[in-house]
């Protein structure tokens, strides 16, 4: 099973807060596991990701946490600023390639 | 660099004509995908290339669509005859390599059949 499920679809936060974005999956031979970030009109842009060989990684005010054993990870947002504004989507694929599985996105907006 | 660009942005059609996306990649770029779109499927993988030549087409959801990439610079996704199920955002992205490298996303073509 090739699924990405993702969670909220969509989230209300306010400047300053943390915005917290789930994903699981279920084939276990995903390896590769990055979170894209899209304006509207836009395409999806690479924001962050993370390899299962460590359980966190952080990049500015953006971490993802990795939880093999459930089949987890998700995406933080600190300090959540009103252009964070947008979709955002969590995907995953095997031999780390470019072959994504995409989950079904959440909006975030972020009140000043 | 320009990035990934796509043309036309926008593409209104009736059903039953031939629609036809057009991408071309960043330079350099070894691969190229073509992604859709949709409120109800969200972001779907059609196709990819490599060096040009289709590698994966599993996601072409049927005979009315097909791809091509006559050259490094440029690919092709046509829809004949269209449908107003095919309506949605197409994306074409490209990376350098299939993986340990960032897929980059041009803006899309938003279709919509009548």
């Amino acid at each position: 099973q090739q699924q990405v499920k993702q969670s909220p679809q969509s989230l209300i936060v306010q400047k300053g807060g943390i915005s917290i974005i789930n994903c699981a999956y279920e084939n276990t031979a995903f390896d590769y596991f990055p979170w894209y970030q899209q304006f509207p009109g836009k395409g999806p842009a690479l924001l962050i990701a993370i390899r299962p060989d460590v359980s966190e990684k952080k990049e500015g005010r953006f971490t993802i946490s990795f939880n093999k054993s459930a089949k987890q990870f998700s995406l933080h947002i600190m300090d959540s600023q009103p252009g964070d504004s947008a979709t955002y989507f969590c995907a995953a694929s095997g031999n780390a390639g470019n072959m994504l599985t995409f989950g079904g996105g959440t909006r975030l907006m972020v009140k000043p | 660099d320009a990035g990934v660009i796509q043309s036309p942005r926008h593409e209104v059609t009736e059903m039953g004509q031939e629609v036809t996306l057009r991408c071309k990649p960043i330079s350099g770029h070894d691969y190229l995908f073509w992604y859709r779109q949709t409120m109800m499927r969200g972001l779907e993988l059609l196709i990819y290339f490599n060096n040009n030549v289709p590698i994966d087409d599993s996601g072409m959801p049927e005979d009315r669509f097909s791809a091509k990439m006559p050259n490094a610079s440029f690919s092709t996704l046509k829809i004949q005859p269209s449908e107003p199920r095919d309506s949605a955002v197409y994306f074409c992205a490209s990376s350098r390599t299939f993986s340990n490298s960032p897929l980059h996303f041009g803006n899309g073509t938003r279709l919509t059949v009548t």
